[in-house]
This record gives structure tokens, C-alpha cells and sequence, in this order.
């Protein structure tokens, strides 16, 4: 079966901890992404990346890092520094090269809790 | 800038009734634009895009979308609605801006179907 997974599906932790969210895909698309969901508020960017050992700041990385290491890995640490660290955060790949052609491959989300 | 608007927060249909689901856009540019449905806790899946060619797009479970370059939308359409149908959909556009790797999503639109 190809596609994204992101583990766990639900993930809580005490408010002052770092926590990673886990995201892989064999797609073997090159560019990967992290979104957080918020209700009524659509998706936001929080980082991309178009290819292995390269990523970028979404509109939202604040408090958040990442690493691409490996072409089907992109993990995501939600640092102390995020004051609003509970949402519902998403995975997303597409093939690198003419991107703006295909649609992005989502994974099924992990919800984070922080209190 | 860039962006894409969803003029409704939620769309109501009665089962067998034709629904349509607005999206207006706003790109320098040719348009990249996508459709995209979000069942509860789930990630995004893919609908239909328009890239070029025909302005009548068609996509997965029946739907459809018409792109009008002159109003400057992209709306999604289904000729005989289902409950099942009943999810968030979001209208989305390429940033060109960045090579077409990022996307920009509209605030979504909660359709019900109503048996």
C-alpha cells in the first residue's frame, strides 16, 4: 500500500515538553509538508520541504523544527516554545518536480493535547 | 498576493439535490486550483484540479467543477447530493510565488446533506 503515515493518532503531553510527531511516506515524492489545523481556521503552513537535507519556514514555524534526513521522512517537534501547541496536525507529500501540477498525498493527521 | 476565498462556513442540501460549494481565487499567473474533502479526524483527499484545458473539470465520486476565468472562481458541483457527501471541502491554489510548492488553502466550507 503507498501513502503517508503519522504516528501516533493521538498524542498527549504536559504543557513545558517537546514533543515529535512522526511522518513517513513511500511515494517517493520529494516534497514533504506539515500543516496545523485549527477549528474554522483552514490549514496553515508550518514548514515544507522540496527535497532531502532542505526545508523551508511555512507562514507559521514559530516554536516548531524539523529535519529531512531521509526522502520518506519528515518529522516534526513541536517545542516548548509553541504557547499553542493543541491543534490537529497533518503530513502532506507531492512530487517535487513541476509541483505546482499534482495534488498533495495527506496523511490521517495526529491530534496533539497539551495541558 | 496570492489567495482563495470560500464565501460559505457551511453549505445545506437535501439527499438528491444538486450541491454546489463556492471558491473564488485571486493568482498572478495561469491558476493551479484543487479540491479537496476532509471527513471527520481524517486527512485531505484529493477531488479533481485544474490545471489547463477543458473549464469543466471532472473528479472522484461524481464531482465536478467549473472553472470561469472571468469571475474568477472555481466552484464545486455535484448534480444529485448524498449524506455521505456530508464532510469539510476546501478550494486551494498554487503559490506560484515559490515555485508552485506551497498551496494556499481556503477557510474550508462544512457541506450537510440532509436525508
Amino acid at each position: 500500500d503507498g501513502g503517508i503515515t503519522q504516528s501516533p493518532k493521538y498524542l498527549f503531553r504536559k504543557e513545558g515538553q517537546n514533543v515529535t510527531l512522526s511522518c513517513e511516506q513511500n511515494l517517493n515524492h520529494d516534497a514533504m509538508y506539515w500543516y496545523r489545523q485549527d477549528p474554522g481556521q483552514g490549514l496553515r503552513l508550518i514548514y515544507y520541504s522540496q527535497i532531502v537535507n532542505d526545508f523551508q519556514k511555512g507562514d507559521i514555524a514559530e516554536g516548531y523544527s524539523v529535519s529531512r534526513e531521509k526522502k520518506e521522512s519528515f518529522p516534526l517537534t513541536v517545542t516548548s516554545a509553541q504557547k499553542n501547541p493543541t491543534a490537529f496536525y497533518l503530513c502532506a507529500s507531492s512530487p517535487g518536480l513541476a509541483a505546482s501540477l499534482y495534488e498533495q498525498y495527506f496523511g490521517p493527521g495526529t491530534r496533539l493535547t497539551v495541558t | 498576493a496570492q489567495s482563495v476565498a470560500q464565501p460559505e462556513d457551511q453549505v445545506n442540501v437535501a439527499e438528491g439535490n444538486p450541491l454546489t460549494v463556492k471558491c473564488t481565487y485571486s493568482v498572478s499567473g495561469n491558476p493551479y486550483l484543487f479540491w479537496y474533502v476532509q471527513y471527520p479526524n481524517r486527512g485531505l483527499q484529493f477531488l479533481l484540479k485544474y490545471i489547463t484545458g477543458d473549464n469543466l473539470v471532472k473528479g472522484s465520486y461524481g464531482f465536478e467543477a467549473e472553472f470561469n476565468k472571468s469571475q474568477t472562481s472555481f466552484h464545486l458541483k455535484k448534480p444529485s447530493a448524498l449524506v455521505s457527501d456530508s464532510a469539510l471541502y476546501f478550494c486551494a491554489v498554487r503559490d506560484m510565488a515559490t515555485g508552485g510548492f506551497k498551496t494556499i488553502f481556503g477557510a474550508g466550507t462544512r457541506l450537510f446533506v440532509k436525508a
